[in-house]
């Protein structure tokens, strides 16, 4: 079945203390992004990738690492959690943007994400 | 520089009666437009796009929207509504000209929460 995953699905941290969360597509695509959503703001952007190899920052990248080694992979990275990291997060892959048949995002699960 | 505004934060309807949830984008390229739902507690579930082939959109639950460049709209809308369509709707847009800032990138609304009452 063709989805985007991500892992953990519900996570309660501390300050400061390192974490990961993975995401991976099966669709071979080639675009893949990170976003976070907070009640009234809808989603926002924290980084894309327009492949291997080539990450970007979006509107809200500060606290915020990412890394793109393989196709399939995209990983958001709270190298020290805030409090206002708290969120809930989604990951998302396009084949390409820039051809209409192809510029749907696929959306993973979601993220729940505390921070205390 | 890419925007999208929902005109309603809330929207209640009767079920069977009509929805219409409005939005309004700007972008500097020519734009794709979306709309997503996102059922309670759930992740984000494509229910229409436009491309350039059609400006009226038919989508999945007998939801459609109409590109009106004119106006700049891009609103959502169904002859009759069913409790199972509560959930919040988001308008999205989304820059295709290679080579631009926001290519790529989705811009959201804020999003309409959709109520429907017996």
């Amino acid at each position: 079945e063709a989805q985007v995953t991500q892992n953990p699905r519900y996570l309660i941290t501390v300050t400061g203390k390192k974490l990961t969360v993975t995401c991976s597509q099966n669709m071979n695509h080639e675009y893949m992004s990170w976003y976070r959503q907070d009640p009234g703001l809808g989603l926002r952007q924290i980084y894309y990738s327009m492949n291997v190899e080539v990450t970007d920052k979006g509107d809200v990248p500060e606290g915020y690492k990412v890394s793109r080694k393989e196709k399939r992979n995209f990983p958001l990275i709270l190298e020290s959690p805030s409090p206002n990291q708290t969120s809930l997060y989604f990951c998302a892959s396009s084949l390409n943007p820039g051809v209409e048949e192809y510029n749907e995002q696929f959306f993973g699960p979601g993220t729940r994400l505390t921070v205390l | 520089a890419q925007s999208v505004t929902q005109l309603d934060s809330h929207v209640s309807v009767s079920e069977g009666t009509p929805v219409l949830l409005r939005c309004n984008y700007s972008s500097s390229y020519s734009p794709s437009l979306f709309w997503y739902v996102q059922h309670p507690n759930k992740g984000l579930q494509l229910l229409l796009k436009y491309t350039s082939a059609a400006t009226l959109v038919k989508g999945i639950n007998g939801f459609e929207a109409e590109f009106k460049k004119s106006e700049t709209s891009f609103h959502l809308t169904k002859p009759s509504a069913h409790m199972s369509d509560a959930a919040e709707y988001f308008c999205v847009v989304s820059d295709r000209e290679a080579g631009g800032t926001s290519y790529g990138k989705l811009t959201f609304g804020q999003g309409t929460i959709l109520t429907v009452h017996p």
